[in-house]
């Protein structure tokens, strides 16, 4: 089993509408999560952490399940520039030496 | 703020010569520095985790005589595929920690790599 696993997509949804991503992770011990954006070519790009409690950001709002061991990712009023893989990252250990990347979950908005 | 960047962006060169890639974190100290690398459609892929000061950590399969990895300072590392070969040529993208209690990870544009 992967350490962090995500749905590769892609997921293709019309602008405006709500999608929504999971990811899972193996490590009970991980300690800090967080959603980046990859565009095609391009490096990553940290779109949010995921605390405990949740937390939105606009039209962005992550989610933290421990006891499931699973992230979230809801994007509402879709956008077309929303459009990029997303990736889903898990910091297994209280130091930063352990950070697994989920393998990216395509996302394509349709006008 | 939390900008980290890298040179070059791009470069090709002929198999067997050596290619050095400098990461830098403008406006931070970055006590950690992580190299990935990216085939296309791939994931990112953890190569090692710089220090400053110290040697660096290379995940498994990661040949650490093929890639050396300086960390010299709090704001630069760099990355230097020796005798490259054309496998070598993927994406390389640095990244930099903030250090604070929740490592957020900046990264770098990325330099992409083509040995001929």
């Amino acid at each position: 089993r992967k350490e962090v696993e995500q749905d590769p997509g892609p997921f293709n949804v019309p602008e405006g509408a709500t999608v929504a991503f999971n990811c899972t992770y193996s490590n009970s011990a991980s300690q800090s999560f967080f959603w980046y954006r990859q565009d095609c070519r391009k490096e990553p790009k940290l779109l949010m952490s995921v605390y405990s409690s949740g937390n939105e950001d606009g039209r962005f709002t992550a989610q933290l399940n421990r006891a499931s061991q699973y992230i979230s990712l809801l994007i509402r009023d879709s956008k077309l520039s929303d459009s990029a893989t997303y990736l889903c990252v898990v910091n297994a250990y209280s130091s930063a030496s352990k950070i697994i990347f989920g393998s990216g979950t395509r996302l394509s908005i349709r006008p | 703020g939390a900008v980290v960047s890298q040179h070059p962006s791009w470069v090709i060169c002929k198999s067997g010569t050596s290619v050095k890639i400098e990461c830098r974190s403008l406006d931070f100290q970055a006590t950690t520095m992580f190299w990935y690398r990216q085939f296309p459609k791939q994931s990112l892929m953890l190569m090692a985790t710089s220090n400053e000061g110290s040697k660096a950590t290379y995940e498994q399969g990661v040949e650490k005589d093929k890639f050396l990895i300086n960390h010299a300072s709090l704001t630069l590392s760099t990355l230097t595929v020796t005798s490259a070969h054309p496998e070598d040529s993927s994406f390389y993208i640095c990244s930099a920690s903030t250090g604070t209690a929740y490592n957020e990870q900046f990264f770098g544009p990325g330099t992409r790599l083509t040995v001929l």
